[in-house]
């Protein structure tokens, strides 16, 4: 089960937006609108942020957003924080009945 | 408040076995899928497998035919039986809770603070 394909880092001041991709297939990515977004911070259990592709869980904040066109999901943070720095993963359910995970962005916060 | 509490790590030789417990409390246990998620140390999140509110199971590949999920109701607790361990095995394993009862993979928004498995002789 190979990985869906994320960015191994990006970078942004504070105050300013990035955006985070996730790559897959039709058997994922592209063919289910499961896909969610975790943040985990060195040492942490990770963090749920967005779930079935563009929806957040109560109480993150509205600054992060998720989107999705064909194959290619992407994670939005907008007016960015010193605490958004952090790994995020993405994940998506795939064709018969299984979960694959992208392999991490490291967000530095700069 | 939700919680979860993994137990049972520890360091096992190559081929041994070992179960995982992940206690939970705050919500009705049944109404929820609960799924177990791994990262070998300095890695990435691997999807481990995932036991759905009508008792069905998922295994990711790397697992299948040596792992076993399932649940006790009557504990409130997940549990991972783990066969035939290899040292690729060696990760820090966490319980997650689903979002909902059927889906595998619409969120998982409670997590436990994970259990480290080490595989080595």
């Amino acid at each position: 089960q190979s990985a869906l394909t994320q960015p191994a880092s990006v970078s942004g001041s504070p105050g300013q937006s990035i955006t985070i991709s996730c790559t897959g297939t039709s058997s994922d990515v592209g063919g289910h609108k499961y896909v969610s977004w975790y943040q985990q911070h060195p040492g942490k259990a990770p963090k749920l942020m967005i779930y079935d592709v563009t929806n957040r869980p109560s109480g993150v904040s509205n600054r992060f957003s998720g989107s999705k066109s064909g194959n290619t999901a992407s994670l939005t943070i907008s007016g960015l924080q010193a605490e958004d720095e952090a790994d995020y993963y993405c994940s998506s359910y795939r064709d018969f009945s299984t979960v694959v995970f992208g392999g991490g962005t490291k967000l530095t916060v700069l | 408040e939700v919680q979860l509490l993994e137990s049972g790590g520890g360091l096992v030789q190559p081929g041994g076995s070992l179960r995982l417990s992940c206690a939970a409390s705050g919500f009705t246990f049944t109404t929820y899928g609960m799924t177990w998620v791994r990262q070998a140390p300095g890695k990435g999140l691997e999807w481990v497998s995932t036991v759905i509110g009508d008792g069905t199971t998922y295994y990711a590949d790397s697992v299948e035919g040596r792992f076993t999920i399932s649940t006790d109701n009557s504990k409130n607790t997940l549990y991972l039986q783990m066969n035939s361990l290899r040292a690729e095995d060696t990760a820090v394993y966490y319980c997650a809770k689903g979002r909902d009862r059927i889906r595998i993979s619409s969120g998982w928004d409670y997590w436990g603070q994970g259990t480290l498995i080490t595989v080595s002789s």
